[in-house]
């Protein structure tokens, strides 16, 4: 089946750093894909919408030039915190789809970062 | 490793009746289950949870069970509606970490 790899699952950072996440569909080619922000035992909010080639959507309240968002290709999506603060900290997870008329999300395994 | 499986890849049933969506996991150690629904080109939104202390969380329409010593949680919606139509991904979680089912697509037929 269709497989999202995230990486990397777990990161520490200093406050002030920038932190990038990967997030490739394995087997497949994402059209479009997801990035979500959890905090512990709350909702999955997503964050944006990313399209092969073109600018992220994001969500209403997700400031775009501290999530910045990069899907450069079928296979990568790359997430990054810039200038990472404590309250940052969080649960970041990722999902695919395979096409405009798919309807089945293939989700990464997630990321956790902390922030100190 | 797949912790959480959701062995139905899709369910349909008449409108009226009961969907039971099904989800098992492997790991001991989670401690918060949750539902979430998502519709085509949508992001899944949440649906409903149940902490791991609990056997039964009930809203609405939508119940959720679980079965600690069987590893097993279910999804009953009843009376399924048209509008209910979606996949449905379980996830577990306990203090560092969250998994995802695959998801099950329900379908319900007016």
């Amino acid at each position: 089946g269709a497989v999202v790899s995230q990486h990397p699952s777990r990161v520490i950072c200093k406050s002030g750093t920038s932190v990038k996440i990967e997030c490739r569909s394995l087997d497949f080619q994402a059209t479009t894909m997801f990035w979500y922000r959890q905090f512990p035992k709350q909702s999955l909010m997503l964050m944006a919408t990313s399209n092969e080639g073109s600018k992220a959507t994001y969500e209403q309240g997700v400031e775009k030039d501290k999530f910045l968002i990069n899907h450069a290709s079928l296979t990568l999506s790359t997430l990054t915190v810039t200038s990472a603060h404590p309250e940052d900290s969080s649960f970041y997870i990722c999902s695919a789809t395979q096409g405009s008329g798919a309807n089945v999300l293939t989700f990464g395994a997630g990321s956790r970062l902390t922030v100190l | 490793d797949q912790q959480v499986k959701q062995n139905s890849p899709s369910l349909s049933v008449q409108e009226g009746r009961i969907s039971i969506l099904n989800c098992d996991y492997t790991n001991s150690m989670f401690d918060y289950f949750l539902w979430y629904k998502k519709y085509p080109a949508e992001g899944p939104t949440f649906l409903i949870s149940i902490s791991s202390i609990k056997d039964k969380n009930e809203d609405g329409r939508f119940t959720v069970f679980l079965n600690k010593s069987a590893k097993h949680l279910s999804l009953h919606i009843v009376p399924s509606q048209p509008g209910d139509s979606a996949v449905y991904f379980c996830a577990a979680h306990n203090n560092n970490d969250m998994r995802f089912g695959a998801g099950t697509r329900l379908t319900v037929k007016p």
